[in-house]
């Protein structure tokens, strides 16, 4: 267990909608990441937050988007569902925020898109 | 550019068999940092080990062993006397140098270990 929690670990909804995956990261971390897991793209790099601000961004879609709560919980936002955004979506957490820290990773929200 | 390549997208052993995993990395920055990690069929992605890339000992945890070369961009996973619990995807990533701190995947290698 890495201590990265993620809700709900399945969701299954239709095309068009809004769905929010919720991440917690291990106690004491300060960075949240959000990747996407696809057959097609692999692991792929949303986006990063430290300690409530922006801090990197990688190929996420302007209809996808997040944020980091004064908890330090994180929530990613999907709208506009289209059937490609079928994924295993990860959150990781790391103390820090740069290429030194270990990124530990949550257990994954399965998106189904119908 | 920045990338991870693992070239065996599928491995198959019997158990008790030595595998090794390879994986090549590209970058231009001097300072980065290596991982891998393990994604059972769980699902769940399990860190491994990180080396940076000052540091180019290589490391031995039980079964598995780490072989880092920057002559040739490699970072090759070795499991040594494999178990069907060893059955997985197992991912190599480079964390490039700077502030930021996002991980760029190799496609993975899947392990089949047969008993």
């Amino acid at each position: 267990d890495s201590g990265v929690t993620q809700t709900p670990k399945h969701l299954i909804t239709a095309t068009g909608q809004r769905v929010t995956l919720r991440c917690s990261p291990r106690s004491g971390d300060l960075s949240v990441y959000w990747y996407q897991q696809s057959l097609d793209q692999g692991l792929q790099f949303l986006i990063q937050y430290y300690n409530g601000e922006e801090r990197a961004k990688g190929n996420i879609l302007e209809r996808f988007s997040a944020q980091q709560f004064p908890d330090l919980h994180s929530e990613l936002n999907l709208s506009s569902l289209e059937l490609g955004d079928s994924a295993l979506y990860f959150c990781a957490s790391s103390l820090l925020a740069g290429d030194t820290d270990t990124q530990y990773f949550g257990p994954g929200t399965r998106l189904t898109v119908l | 550019a920045q990338k991870v390549t693992q070239a065996q997208t599928e491995i198959s052993v019997v158990e008790k068999e030595d595998v090794t995993l390879d994986c090549v990395y590209e970058t231009r920055d001097t300072t980065y940092y290596l991982f891998w990690y393990k994604q059972p069929p769980s699902g769940e992605l399990v860190f491994l080990i990180r080396r940076n890339s000052f540091d180019e000992q290589n490391e031995i945890s039980g079964r598995y062993s780490w072989n880092f070369q920057k002559s040739t961009s490699s970072f090759n996973f070795t499991i040594t006397a494999s178990q069907v619990v060893d059955s997985a995807v197992y991912f190599c990533a480079l964390a490039p140098g700077g502030s930021q701190g996002n991980l760029i995947f190799g496609k993975g290698t899947k392990l089949s270990v047969k008993p």
